[in-house]
């Protein structure tokens, strides 16, 4: 069973750009999450999105954004990119919507974006 | 505001001895506890969990210990392996009565267990 794909795994933008990631959940899965992952501050929650709704939004700016697609695929779009956007993208996703009832989230290797 | 502390930036342990990964929250609210573990270049894969109406949940050599009174939990690894060596996160849930895979992740603490 393949696992959680994300694309592109490595990406370099200038400040000003906007970046589009995508995440292939595990087949048969309905629920996506995404997080950002920076030095000290752990990962912190965007977004997350079951059968294309966002159930749920994080502490971001509007800047971040998402979707989900009706396979279940997801994208998250970061505009007008900063340096301090420079981080590792995480995807998860989910065969349930609770991650407490499941045990767990199942993520991707990451897209690691940086702004310069 | 961090919900999810781990004071501790890494721990190093000796080769069968036991590992014991500490995790602090503020919000009463969380009802689910998860510890994931992460190698370099991987995404966090998930460990062992507990609800917060229990106190201990046990999978093989990994033991987590749950506090409500101390908003404390705790993760033992016994015997510890040099496999084990990653960074583990601890993250919390609140349910707040509906349904969320919505975690609050703490800094991680980067395990080293030596030969």
């Amino acid at each position: 069973k393949a696992g959680v794909t994300q694309t592109p795994r490595y990406l370099i933008k200038t400040r000003g750009q906007q970046v589009t990631l995508s995440c292939s959940p595990i087949s048969g899965h309905r629920s996506v999450s995404w997080y950002q992952q920076t030095p000290g501050q752990g990962l912190q929650f965007l977004f997350e999105y079951f059968s294309e709704t966002q159930r749920n939004k994080g502490n971001f700016p509007g800047r971040f954004s998402g979707r989900q697609f009706s396979n279940s695929r997801s994208e998250m779009n970061v505009s007008t990119l900063e340096l301090g956007d420079s981080a590792l993208y995480l995807c998860a996703s989910s065969p349930g919507v609770m991650a407490g009832i499941t045990g767990e989230l199942f993520f991707g290797e990451g897209s690691r974006l940086t702004v310069l | 505001d961090q919900q999810v502390k781990q004071n501790s930036p890494s721990l190093s342990v000796q080769e069968g001895r036991i590992s014991i990964l500490n995790c602090d929250y503020t919000n009463s609210m969380f009802d689910y506890f998860l510890w994931y573990k992460k190698y370099p270049a991987e995404g966090p894969t998930f460990l062992i969990s507990i609800s917060s109406i229990k106190d201990k949940n046990e999978d093989g050599r990994f033991t987590v210990f749950l506090n409500k009174s101390a908003k404390h939990l705790s993760l033992h690894i016994v015997p510890s392996q040099p496999g084990d060596s990653a960074v583990y996160f601890c993250a919390a849930s609140a349910s707040y009565g509906g349904a969320t895979n919505k975690l609050i992740f703490g800094t991680g603490t980067l395990l080293a267990v030596q030969p």
